[in-house]
């Protein structure tokens, strides 16, 4: 099945710095990828996804590349503020157009910390 | 605004219990999932439902059982409870038609099982 692994684990940034977070997955399969937001006693949220078709997507501050040759994909934040302080997950998923059940296979996550 | 709901914000219950977590969402989602999440592990997911009396497992499935008698609830069971599975278990739905995949999650039950 799907792997997903998710580099770093911890985060540190100063406000106004980018902060970059990876992840890798193992089936070449899979061709959507979000990335879902936790805020402290939160359930996840959707911040931003992206199909196989897609190299990049953007929206405001935060960003997400692909590279599929690679199977690799990472979201970027620029210009942090303290509430990006949160637990940022990345997922995988095959989808098909008969198969809306979207599983997701979820990396293990990174906690970012943004200090004023 | 959309909404999933948890019944228990925590729990806490005794090692051989049988604990049911409650889950209900009001989007008329077609489906639902149960996740278990533990530091350094991430979500993972124990099992998931596609439609009314309709489930299939995840990836940790075992000491784990689910019912879903109406659209909008789906409960997980444990059958008897046990230390290692004191976590945090999230509920989420999501739209089955067209291509809208977000998983939108309840709070989360935090149970400890002693």
């Amino acid at each position: 099945g799907e792997n997903v692994e998710q580099h770093p684990s911890t985060l540190s940034v100063q406000e106004g710095d980018s902060a970059v977070i990876k992840c890798t997955y193992s089936d070449s399969a899979s061709n959507y990828f979000p990335w879902y937001k936790q805020e402290l006693g939160k359930g996840p949220q959707l911040i931003i996804d992206i199909r196989s078709n897609v190299g990049e997507k953007k929206d405001q501050r935060i960003a997400v590349t692909l590279n599929k040759t690679a199977k690799h994909f990472s979201l970027h934040i620029t210009e942090t503020q303290p509430e990006d302080s949160a637990v940022y997950f990345c997922a995988a998923s095959i989808l098909f157009i008969t198969d809306s059940w979207g599983k997701l296979q979820f990396g293990a996550g990174t906690q970012v910390v943004v200090t004023p | 605004d959309v909404k999933v709901t948890q019944s228990s914000r925590y729990l806490v219950k005794r090692t051989g219990e049988k604990v049911f977590l409650e889950c209900v969402q009001d989007m008329d989602h077609e489906n639902m999932f149960w996740y278990r999440q533990d530091p350094g592990l991430g979500l993972r997911l124990i099992y998931f439902s596609y439609d009314v009396k309709m489930k299939e497992k995840g990836d940790i499935p075992e000491g784990y059982s689910v019912s879903r008698e109406k659209k909008e609830r789906f409960s997980l069971i444990l059958e008897s409870a046990s230390t290692n599975q004191t976590s945090m278990y999230l509920c989420a739905s999501s739209n089955r038609q067209g291509v809208l995949y977000e998983q939108y999650f309840g709070p989360g039950t935090r149970l400890t099982v002693t």
